[in-house]
């Protein structure tokens, strides 16, 4: 089973609002990151976990708050978002983080996204 | 860091058609992956590759590991309309090597 899932599916919200991202996976890996995509582009990095340590910040403004309650779960907590947040969000997990060794540990395995708008 | 090129950005082609597109590295890679992403959805990870002069077929994917380590290729052979995405290369990234970096992806349209 190499499956991620990610809630809501869809999102819109004020620049006011607090809201939250939710991502899942059963596979034991432990290694867990959130990536920004927009349309027609290729995925941006934005935070890596590992064993539920933050273990990458891509330098992303504070309004995104990331938490990993467990080894399973990766929330993204939002607030004070601008509407040029707007994106595909991406969760994925892998195995363990990829160093020297490199090779299967750079198989991530992505969730559907949430798509999310600000207004 | 490293910069993946993936060519072409776009092709249309008709049913049937087979399909080449490829990616190039600055620098030398250990690992190659190939993901497919479709309107809405995440990219799926479809071959990944280990080995210089590696050949690894999915089906009617097949991709190849270059031999010079900067490059890799993916084909699509008797392409059908729900071959239709974006696919992304994607290697080594980081100062550490320790991330995913991807190419620009190649858009692929097909007209049943």
């Amino acid at each position: 089973d190499t499956e991620v899932t990610q809630t809501p599916k869809h999102l819109v919200m004020g620049m006011t609002n607090k809201k939250s991202l939710k991502c899942e996976q059963h596979m034991g890996h432990r290694a867990m990151y959130w990536y920004k995509q927009k349309a027609k582009k290729p995925p941006e990095l934005m935070f890596v976990y590992s064993y539920e340590k933050l273990s990458i910040n891509e330098s992303v403004p504070s309004r995104f708050s990331p938490e990993c309650p467990n080894s399973s779960l990766l929330n993204l907590h939002l607030h004070a978002l601008q509407p040029e947040d707007s994106a595909l969000y991406l969760c994925a997990s892998s195995r363990l983080i990829p160093g020297l060794a490199g090779g299967r540990l750079y198989e991530q395995y992505f969730g559907p996204g949430t798509r999310l708008t600000v207004t | 860091g490293q910069q993946l090129n993936q060519s072409p950005q776009s092709m249309f082609i008709q049913e049937g058609e087979d399909v080449s597109m490829n990616c190039t590295s600055s620098s030398i890679f250990n690992t190659w992956l190939w993901y497919k992403q479709e309107p809405g959805e995440g990219p799926v990870l479809l071959i990944a590759l280990y080995k210089a002069g590696e050949l690894t077929s999915n089906g009617r994917l097949t991709a190849q590991f270059g031999i010079t380590r900067k490059d890799s290729f993916l084909n699509i052979s008797a392409s059908i309309p729900s071959d239709v995405g974006i696919y992304f290369c994607a290697g080594p990234g980081g100062n550490a090597g320790n991330m995913l970096t991807f190419g620009g992806g190649t858009r692929l349209m097909v007209k049943p």
